[in-house]
């Protein structure tokens, strides 16, 4: 079965430092979906990055940084010099398959920036 | 472009009363709809999905149930509201690649 941990509960850290958010997952299956997701304080969930399993390559967007291993079974997320306004809940998320309705969540990170 | 439409963003029940979330989908056809509920301080569970009108599949035995009575719309019921019914319910729809975009969600308080 699928599973997603993102054992950091919380981070705070001060405004430009970098900060690592980490997420493992568990799959049988050799077609996956990585996806991780911001939720601000009001709410909604933004979505940041899709990641299939046959596509190893980092991605960097802005600040914003993506390390997949399958080697680790891992898909962390760096913040480059953070803001006070990167302070949300982050979520990693996992999809097995191509046509599966069931996304199951890591527990997600707290992350707050201070100034 | 599409968008998604969730309300009422707020809504405070009394336990034993009814309940009626509404989610709406603009900008594509034939869209899997997705309910998911977040309890506080928690990660989402999800709840239903549906992949067209009238198909419902049910996620987790609960108080609550859903349906899909048009293309774009999708709403989540309960008969008697309960207090562990109290939380955070987001409207998700799903693109082509296998992307879900949610709903500004709705804060259920059941007292």
């Amino acid at each position: 079965a699928q599973k997603v941990t993102q054992a950091q509960t919380e981070i705070s850290v001060v405004e430009k430092e970098d900060v690592t958010l980490d997420c493992v997952y568990e799959t049988r299956d050799t077609t996956y979906y990585l996806f991780w997701y911001k939720q601000p304080p009001s709410g909604e969930l933004v979505f940041l990055i899709r990641r299939n399993s046959f596509d190893e390559q980092n991605e960097i967007s802005g600040r914003y940084s993506w390390n997949f291993q399958k080697s680790t079974s891992s898909f962390n997320f760096t913040i480059t010099a953070s803001q006070v306004v990167d302070s949300a809940v982050y979520f990693c998320a996992l999809s097995e398959g191509y046509n599966n309705n069931d996304m199951r969540f890591g527990a997600g990170t707290r992350l707050t920036v201070k100034p | 472009s599409q968008t998604i439409h969730q309300w009422p963003a707020t809504l405070v029940q009394p336990v034993g009363s009814p309940l009626s979330l509404e989610c709406t989908v603009e900008g594509t056809s034939n869209p899997n709809l997705y309910w998911y509920r977040q309890a506080a301080g928690r990660g989402l569970q999800l709840l239903f999905y549906s992949v067209g009108i009238g198909q419902i599949s049910s996620e987790v035995p609960q108080n609550l149930s859903a349906s899909r009575p048009q293309d774009r719309q999708f709403i989540l019921s309960s008969k008697k509201l309960l207090l562990s019914d109290s939380g955070f319910y987001l409207c998700a729809w799903r693109t082509g690649r296998n992307i879900q975009y949610f709903g500004a969600g709705t804060r259920l308080s059941v007292l």
